[in-house]
């Protein structure tokens, strides 16, 4: 069974720091890219980041860049985000979430989420 | 980036009805379009890829058509357990790439 599990959120400071964590198992971690996705309560769906299967190759959404930083250790079948000057606005329940590609094609789909880790950001 | 219009943004049916969700693209993106179905207080679960292709395991209620810019759900003889937000996403160019996997605003399905 696929399971990825975020862990590291919580309160924040607006402009301080927050690293979250995503344990993944039931699969092979390091064939797939694997990304993050947040939602505020309520709100629609917000990609935030991805990254390849070995990590040397990533992206962000422009609210972000600059500032969130991804990365992942397939050693440790881990994925992470580093953020970094939070602001008001990043506030949103983050997902981690594993992307695959159909065998027929290649069709790029996202099939498992993690239930999400809240971040609140607030003085 | 390409931007995806949904609609209606919510809707009331009964048990039984049949739903459609339309979602448009802001430029082609062939078929790499999918769509995703969340209850409240879970995480969302991908119902459709490629657009028209079932994931394994979603009943054979849901269905999706549409290719270009152009795309609907379709979800016959609705059942308690579909009332739910629909989101479309379209994934044209994956990243780690310059156009972004986004989603559409979403679309509620309430009861009547």
């Amino acid at each position: 069974e696929v399971q990825l599990v975020e862990s590291g959120g919580g309160l924040v400071q607006p402009g301080r720091s927050l690293r979250l964590s995503c344990a993944a198992s039931g699969f092979t971690f390091e064939n797939y890219a694997m990304h993050w996705i947040r939602q505020v309560p309520g709100k629609g769906l917000e990609w935030v980041s991805g990254v390849n299967w070995n990590g040397d190759s990533v992206a962000y959404a422009d609210s972000v860049k600059g500032r969130f930083t991804i990365s992942r250790d397939n050693a440790k079948n881990s994925l992470f985000l580093q953020m970094n000057s939070l602001r008001v606005e990043d506030m949103a329940l983050y997902y981690c979430v594993k992307a695959t590609r159909s065998a027929v094609a290649g069709y790029y789909y996202f099939d498992y989420w993690g239930q999400g880790i809240l971040v609140t950001v607030s003085s | 980036d390409i931007q995806l219009t949904q609609s209606p943004s919510s809707l009331s049916a009964s048990i039984g009805d049949r739903v459609t969700i339309t979602c448009r693209a802001s430029q082609r993106i062939s078929n790499h379009l999918n769509w995703y179905q969340q209850k409240p207080g879970k995480a969302p679960n991908i119902l459709i890829y490629a657009a028209s292709s079932l994931q394994s395991g979603v009943p054979s209620r849901f269905s999706a058509t549409g290719s270009g810019t152009d795309f609907s759900l379709t979800i016959s003889n609705l059942r308690p357990e579909d009332f739910a937000t629909y989101y479309c996403q379209q994934t044209f160019e994956t990243p780690p790439t310059t156009t972004f996997p986004t989603f559409g605003q979403g679309t509620k399905v309430e009861v009547k």
